[in-house]
């Protein structure tokens, strides 16, 4: 089964810019995929930031903005604030009514 | 806007079958639009696809899971299932449930519920 990768661990100073990959153990993320990414903060259920690679979801903060770059979605926060410290995921639909989520990235602003 | 929340037992004993509920207000489970849905999260670990259900009652369901999962749609409650049968501890998690809108070339989690922490142990 093809597995999403994602950094396990990032950090980045209050008002600077952190990208964060979503890649597949096999192949390349397309638009194809309809990469989406989402925020899971300790306690609280998921919030979905962006869908269809770069739509920020109602509400969202434009410093937050996705992207393909290369062979991956990218998620980037662009004058990062104190309480974007989070754990993000991206997800993929891999066709046949399947999805799959990375296994997360441990954002540490600081 | 449509709003979720889980109920059903927050402890279940290995072997047995998991059972929750998604009830879903502020929109029909009879939208077209979207694809009613399972996710978990095991305690320090990462967000699982479990399945999904159409209105139509078509359902996909992570394969490494889909011997042991059925989930369902209940259209005269504005409800959908899940099971997940002989479960160990490796099943103990939030359980979320989620609409993916679909249509347009999108797909994706536009709804999510609350969460509900299903323990199994003895």
């Amino acid at each position: 089964q093809t597995v999403v990768t994602q950094e396990p661990a990032l950090s980045v100073s209050p008002g600077g810019t952190v990208t964060l990959t979503c890649g597949l153990s096999s192949g390349s993320v397309s638009t194809n995929h309809n990469p989406s990414w989402c925020q899971k903060s300790p306690g609280q259920a998921p919030r979905t930031l962006i869908h269809s690679t770069n739509t920020r979801s109602s509400g969202v903060p434009d410093r937050f903005s996705g992207s393909i770059l290369g062979n991956k979605a990218a998620l980037t926060i662009t004058g990062a604030q104190a309480d974007d410290e989070s754990d993000y995921y991206c997800v993929l639909y891999m066709g046949s009514g399947i999805s799959v989520f990375g296994g997360g990235t441990k954002l540490t602003v600081l | 806007q449509v709003q979720l929340q889980e109920s059903g037992p927050g402890l279940v004993k290995p072997s047995q079958t998991l059972s929750l509920t998604c009830t879903v207000s502020g929109g029909s489970i009879r939208s077209e639009s979207h694809f009613w849905s399972w996710i978990r999260q095991p305690a320090g670990k990462g967000l699982e696809w479990i399945g999904r259900i159409y209105t139509s009652g078509n359902t996909n369901y992570n394969p490494s899971l889909k011997s042991r999962v059925t989930i369902t749609i209940d259209r005269s409650k504005n409800q959908f299932s899940l099971e997940v049968s002989s479960v160990t501890a490796a099943d103990t998690a939030v359980y979320y449930c989620a609409t993916w809108a679909y249509g347009s070339g999108s797909y994706y989690v536009d709804n999510w519920g609350q969460g509900t922490l299903v323990t199994v142990s003895s």
